[in-house]
């Protein structure tokens, strides 16, 4: 059973506009999360993490938000850029499952000049 | 930079034969990690280690094995590949235990089973 669930396999975004990417999970021990990026041909790579003692974590154009009540997060991109078309995933991980991560279907960006 | 290095990208076997993936990292991470990435279900955990000659089952170990023989290298074994074995493996580290520590993906390798 999917514990974590990117419910859109894609979106597509103007150049400048804002990108947001949706994250569920069901697991309500999960205490931190974490978006990767993920390039083709390329492994994917850390973007941003959040614990869940917090509400939001930003790091430039990058936002995490989470909505612990909902079991959801959401990743905003402003201004989106060409590069950043990618598949994301988002992760959690629970304190209680040692090193083992969730990772989502992924949700891929394109981001239109 | 850390790098973890997966020594094929792309590998066609038959059914029935024995497959190595091997994976090294450059870095002196504790923890290594076997994941397999399929269109619609994301990333699975196959198997992972957090010390030499230690392995631990993730979520889909079925037909395959795993090896830590030494820090850096962690080998995923498939037994008798079968195609539905047929998928992009990737092999990723990270330096200690808990939740907020960041894995460090090798750039996949592409198996296909005929």
């Amino acid at each position: 059973d999917q514990q974590v669930k990117q419910n859109s396999p894609s979106l597509s975004v103007q150049e400048g506009r804002i990108s947001i990417l949706n994250c569920d999970y069901t697991n309500s021990m999960f205490d931190y999360f974490l978006w990767y990026k993920k390039y083709p041909a390329e492994g994917p790579t850390f973007l941003i993490s959040i614990s869940s003692i917090k509400d939001k974590n930003e790091d430039g154009r990058f936002t995490v938000f989470l909505n612990k009540s909902a079991k959801h997060l959401s990743l905003h991109i402003v201004p989106s850029q060409p590069g950043d078309s990618a598949v994301y995933f988002c992760a959690a991980s629970a304190w209680n499952t040692g090193n083992q991560f969730y990772f989502g279907t992924g949700t891929s960006l394109t981001v239109i000049p | 930079d850390v790098k973890v290095t997966q020594s094929s990208r792309y590998l066609v076997k038959r059914t029935g034969e024995k497959v190595f993936l091997e994976c090294v990292q450059d870095m002196d991470h504790e923890n290594m990690f076997w994941y397999r990435q399929d269109p619609g279900l994301g990333l699975r955990l196959i198997y992972f280690s957090y010390d030499v000659k230690m392995k631990e089952k993730g979520d889909i170990p079925e037909g395959y094995s795993v090896s830590r023989e030494k820090k850096e290298r962690f080998s995923l074994i498939l037994e008798s590949a079968s195609t539905n074995q047929t998928s992009m493996y990737l092999c990723a580290s990270s330096l200690g235990v808990g939740g907020n520590e960041k894995l460090f993906f090798g750039s996949g390798t592409q198996l296909s089973v005929l």
